[in-house]
């Protein structure tokens, strides 16, 4: 059975950093490509960064490009986003996923951006 | 970056009833790389169709999905009550994989 846990949200205040993981189970982690999406309180989703199977392919969508890393590592099944310089705007649960669309979902990780 | 823009906003019908979604998209999404969604409160996402016509592992056949190019439909045979949440539409035909802002269908 397919598990993906998030966990590393929390209040933060702008300008500050957290680190998200997400730990994958019940499939094969290192043959998928993996996404983070988000949405905002009572928002829609958002698509946020993609990394392909092995690492060497990643992108961001332009709201935050420059601020988050995508990351994973394939011995350990997990996967990571790395956020910076956090704005109040950024506030939001933070799903992890597989693949492009995604099959299957995590239940979320809250981050939030305040003062 | 391709835009995705889903009408209704809101859809109001009774169970027994067909519901169409439409998501239209600002250009073509090729391969039909286009996938859909539903979430009900409090919960994830759940991936209803992919390949804008594959029904995703255990999604029962009143759903269905069409189209290609920039127009694509979901449709629900006959509502059921469990049916009633938000619908939201996805491209990945290139990064970034878009969203649409999603339509709600509310129990009339």
């Amino acid at each position: 059975q397919v598990h993906l846990v998030e966990s590393g949200g929390g209040l933060v205040k702008p300008g500050g950093s957290l680190r998200l993981s997400c730990a994958a189970s019940g499939f094969a982690f290192s043959d998928y490509y993996m996404s983070w999406i988000r949405q905002a309180p009572g928002k829609g989703l958002e698509w946020v960064s993609y990394i392909n199977s092995v690492g060497s392919t990643v992108d961001y969508a332009d709201s935050v490009k420059g601020r988050f890393t995508i990351s994973r590592d394939n011995a350990r099944n997990s996967l990571y986003l790395q956020v910076n310089s956090l704005r109040p705007e950024d506030t939001a649960v933070y799903y992890c996923a597989t693949g492009r669309y995604s099959s299957y979902w995590g239940q979320g990780t809250l981050v939030t951006v305040s003062s | 970056e391709i835009v995705l823009m889903q009408s209704p906003g809101t859809l109001s019908l009774s169970p027994g009833e067909r519901a169409t979604l439409s998501c239209r998209a600002s250009q073509s999404v090729s391969s039909s790389y286009l996938a859909w969604y539903q979430q009900k409160p409090g919960q994830a996402p759940r991936l209803l169709i992919y390949g804008a016509s594959s029904r995703a592992t255990g999604i029962p056949d009143r759903f269905s999905g069409s189209g290609s190019g920039t127009d694509f439909t979901l449709t629900i045979s006959r509502l059921e009550p469990e049916d009633f949440a938000v619908y939201y539409c996805q491209q990945y035909a290139g990064s970034p994989f878009t969203f649409g802002q999603g339509t709600r269908l509310e129990i009339k």
